[in-house]
């Protein structure tokens, strides 16, 4: 059974930056397209950036071109978030996405929660 | 990009009712529609992929249908535990969307 977990998360100002983990197992983390969906408390969901299994692909949401980075280590099975310049709408719990099938949103952890705010 | 709207916002049914959900592409999406439900403090479930395929371990009360733009979430004989959202997603096109979200209330 697929087990994700993510870390990383916390408050921080605007225009500062964080780093989101997500430790997988379970699975065969190398085989699998990965994802980050995001979502504002109290608000739906979104997807944030997809990364193929070996990092040779990637994509975001126009939201955060320029300023996220998705990023893998299959050596170590964890998926990374690297996020600059945050702005107070980039608030929301972060969840990590395993893609079995390439394109489903499979498997999800339990989520990180990012604050920015002064 | 593909703008996902789902109606109506609240559905309320009795127990046993059957639940209709629908979910509008603003383009065709093909059957690359994925349904989700979510509890309060919990992360999403796959509940329906391809439209109409169920995910593994997800109650046959559950079923979908569509394709193009519109799209149906059926829950047949919904129980207590089935009072929650629901969001479609499309996946046909980048950037993946999301509908905003039914919320199903069982009275």
């Amino acid at each position: 059974e697929a087990q994700l977990v993510e870390s990383g998360g916390g408050l921080v100002q605007p225009g500062g930056s964080l780093r989101l983990s997500c430790a997988a197992s379970g699975f065969t983390f190398s085989r699998y397209w990965m994802s980050w969906v995001r979502q504002a408390p109290g608000k739906g969901l979104e997807w944030v950036a997809n990364i193929k299994e070996d990092g040779s692909e990637k994509y975001y949401v126009e939201s955060v071109k320029g300023r996220f980075t998705i990023s893998r280590d299959n050596a170590q099975n964890s998926l990374y978030l690297q996020m600059n310049s945050l702005r107070v709408e980039d608030t929301a719990v972060y969840y990590c996405v395993s893609l079995p099938y390439y394109d489903i949103l499979t498997d999800w952890g339990q989520g990180t929660l990012v604050t920015v705010s002064s | 990009e593909i703008v996902m709207t789902q109606s109506p916002a609240t559905l309320s049914v009795s127990p046993g009712e059957r639940a209709t959900l629908s979910c509008r592409a603003s383009q065709s999406v093909s059957t690359k529609l994925a349904w989700y439900q979510q509890k309060p403090g919990q992360a999403p479930r796959l509940l329906i992929y391809g439209a109409s395929t169920r995910a593994t371990g997800i109650p046959a009360r559950f079923s979908g249908s569509g394709s193009g733009t519109e799209f149906t979430l059926t829950i047949s004989s919904p129980q207590s535990e089935d009072s929650t959202v629901y969001y479609c997603q499309q996946y046909s096109t980048w950037p993946w969307t999301f509908g905003q979200g039914t919320k199903v209330e069982i009275k």
